[in-house]
């Protein structure tokens, strides 16, 4: 069984500024893990996901994770936030061999202007 | 338009009423899940379905049934409704075509059981 912990469940951070959302994670067997973002009113969608491979992966709008196996995390970074990017946003993993996807519980990002 | 199509989006509904939420997908997924949103405690999942003879339980499945009407519609009905049901519920699917199961999601209904 797999679960997912955000380690924060909001986090202000002023435009322009750097912001990293925490995502770690328990598994028992491989996993892949992603970032869903939620715009407020509106359904979630893929920001990224990693499945193999380099561990540095890059998503949309300017969004990357860092995939670290020995601490079983998949942290969210962004250089330079933009007011648009306040959301609601999940860190989910699923088994390599299953098709359920465990989602953590969101980490609202408020961007202040 | 869009591909994965929720009914009705805001529902406010009585305790012990019957109520059917609908979900639509244009986008050929085989695939169909739902899930409710509470605040704190992101998405869990109460049903799935793979094809339109299976259907499964999700980990909050009591006070639910579903019903997979073809491979586009997936219904969620709460045959009593009561108050802690009120919820964001998302309809989502997904082909498994890759090595990952990555999940489209609909606009959500937003239920209020008074």
């Amino acid at each position: 069984a797999q679960s997912v912990t955000q380690l924060d469940s909001q986090v202000p951070v002023f435009e322009e500024a750097p912001v990293e959302l925490r995502c770690n994670y328990s598994s028992s067997v491989s996993v892949y893990l992603f970032w869903y973002v939620q715009y407020p009113n509106q359904g979630l969608q893929l920001l990224l996901k990693y499945l193999s491979g380099s561990t540095l992966v890059k998503g949309i709008n300017g969004f990357e994770a860092e995939f670290n196996k020995s601490q079983t995390s998949f942290h969210l970074r962004k250089p330079s936030v933009h007011i648009s990017d306040t959301a609601e946003y999940f860190c989910a993993v699923s088994g390599t061999g299953g098709f359920k996807t465990i989602f953590g519980a969101g980490t609202r990002l408020f961007v202040k202007a | 338009d869009a591909d994965v199509t929720q009914t009705p989006r805001n529902r406010i509904t009585k305790t012990g009423k019957r109520i059917m939420l609908e979900c639509s997908q244009t986008k050929g997924h085989d695939r169909m899940y739902w899930y409710r949103q509470d605040p704190g405690l992101g998405l869990r999942l109460i049903y799935y379905s793979f094809d339109v003879k299976d259907i499964n339980k999700g980990e909050i499945s009591d006070g639910y049934s579903v019903s997979r009407q073809a491979q586009a519609k997936f219904s969620l009905s709460l045959e009593s409704a009561i108050p802690n049901q009120t919820a964001l519920y998302f309809c989502a699917t997904s082909d498994f075509s890759g090595p990952a199961d990555t999940q489209y999601f609909g606009p959500g209904t937003r239920l209020t059981v008074l």
